[in-house]
């Protein structure tokens, strides 16, 4: 049962425009959530992250809102640059086991010049 | 170097043999974990240690998964007898306190079971 769900495999956009990849979670003990970047042959690397206590987080180009009563989070990009392009995973952390991440399945972003 | 490094960057391993994966974390830092990611899905949590205690080992997928970190630095993940379901990329991360919010990632080692 996947608890972090990214239904949308991949995204793509123009160059400027604004990308906005989403997360559902289905566990309500998750209180924090963070995304992560992925290059091919590269391990994720950390982007933006927010606690349950808020509903948005902002740095530089990156935003990411957090809809706790639809279990939703989306990630904001803009504007978008080619070098953007990359698997992004959304990943939660539950209380009392902050150790433990779980991860979504991903989605490919792809941002065209 | 700076990050969490892992060999071999690329296994490829006949079904039945053992393998060794090897990770040196960050030095000075507390926290390993090692995550298996297989093709099209996310990294899933295999076990944590803090410094040399295994403190959970929960995601292992069988008792044919293995982990340790005998003296709080490097860590290396066991399988023995693998399967084809076993390929995958392990990744191993590392943090400097007891959280997986600020953990880095090393590159993982791409492992194929033919």
């Amino acid at each position: 049962d996947q608890q972090v769900k990214q239904n949308s495999p991949s995204l793509s956009v123009q160059e400027g425009r604004i990308s906005i990849l989403n997360c559902d979670y289905t566990n309500s003990m998750f209180d924090y959530f963070l995304w992560y970047k992925k290059y091919p042959a590269e391990g994720p690397t950390f982007l933006i992250s927010i606690s349950s206590i808020k509903d948005k987080n902002e740095d530089g180009r990156f935003t990411v809102f957090l809809n706790k009563s639809a279990k939703h989070l989306s990630l904001h990009i803009v504007p978008s640059q080619p070098g953007d392009s990359a698997v992004y995973f959304c990943a939660a952390e539950r209380g009392g086991s902050n150790y433990k991440l779980t991860f979504g399945k991903g989605t490919l972003l792809t941002v065209n010049p | 170097g700076a990050g969490v490094s892992q060999s071999p960057r690329y296994k490829v391993a006949k079904r039945g043999q053992d393998v060794a994966l090897r990770c040196d974390p960050i030095s000075g830092h507390v926290s390993l974990f090692w995550y298996q990611q297989a093709l099209g899905q996310g990294p899933e949590f295999l076990t944590y240690f803090q410094n040399e205690a295994q403190l959970d080992k929960s995601g292992l997928p069988s008792d044919r998964f293995f982990a340790e970190r005998p003296e709080g630095s490097v860590s290396t993940l066991k399988i023995q007898r693998t399967q084809q379901e076993d390929s995958a990329v392990y990744l191993c991360a590392s943090s400097l306190g007891d959280s997986a919010r600020r953990i880095q990632f090393g590159n993982g080692t791409r492992l194929t079971v033919t």
